[in-house]
């Protein structure tokens, strides 16, 4: 079946603007996750959701970084105000939702600011 | 705070070699680990965990708590493994923390 798909698989915007970068999850899969993956780095956890509420999101950096999954499926990461260390690659994970599940990961959206 | 330390971001054997890949962690509590793998242009996918106990494409790890490691292990290195290798614990309910990685490549 198809796996986790992310769009767009680049993007590249000025410092200032504002950003949305989009995850379909596996059907059926209620658990979804972001994680940021920085230059030479491992992936760092930002949020995850548990159908449509945020259980965790004590990874997101600082207010610019927001998320939402308003129908318990795709999910959308908005970064406001855009600066030049936002840029990684930002990479969506779901799982069937049941604690220690295994996570499938998505191809990532690189993230580049100007 | 929970932590998985990598130490070699970059690993080079020969094809037939034994391959060890190191990891140690901190973790307060019954750890859960992972090693996941990212061939060139795919995706992070798991290769194996350790409640598990299995063997996949030939690599093995087990969690040393006493010494708080999980190295992975091959016998005998192909060349189809090198890859990006990242080592990874569960904190909390399903919040994955991973080390740095280590760069795996094979040489013929």
């Amino acid at each position: 079946g198809a796996g986790v798909s992310q769009t767009p698989s680049n993007k590249v915007t000025e410092k200032g603007k504002y950003v949305e970068l989009r995850c379909d999850p596996i059907s059926g899969h209620t658990a979804l996750y972001w994680y940021r993956q920085s230059l030479g780095q491992g992936p760092e956890f930002l949020i995850y959701f548990q159908g449509t509420g945020a259980a965790d999101d004590s990874g997101l950096p600082n207010d610019r970084f927001f998320a939402v999954r308003p129908e318990g499926s795709v999910s959308t990461l908005k970064i406001q105000r855009t600066e030049r260390g936002d840029s990684a690659v930002y990479l969506c994970a779901s799982s069937p939702g049941r604690f220690t599940d295994t996570q499938y990961f998505g191809p990532g959206t690189r993230l580049t600011v100007l | 705070a929970q932590r998985v330390t990598q130490p070699e971001k970059l690993l080079s054997v020969f094809k037939g070699a034994p391959v060890e890949l190191k990891c140690n962690y901190s973790y307060s509590g019954s750890p859960e680990l992972f090693w996941y793998v990212q061939y060139s242009r795919q995706r992070l996918q798991l290769l194996l965990r350790h409640i598990s106990r299995e063997s996949i494409k030939g690599f093995t790890a087990d969690l040393n708590k006493g010494e708080t490691s999980f190295h992975l292990k091959k016998p005998f290195a192909q060349e189809e493994d090198s890859a990006m290798y990242y080592c990874a614990l569960i904190q909390g309910a399903q919040k994955l923390v991973f080390g740095q990685g280590t760069r795996l490549t094979i040489n013929p």
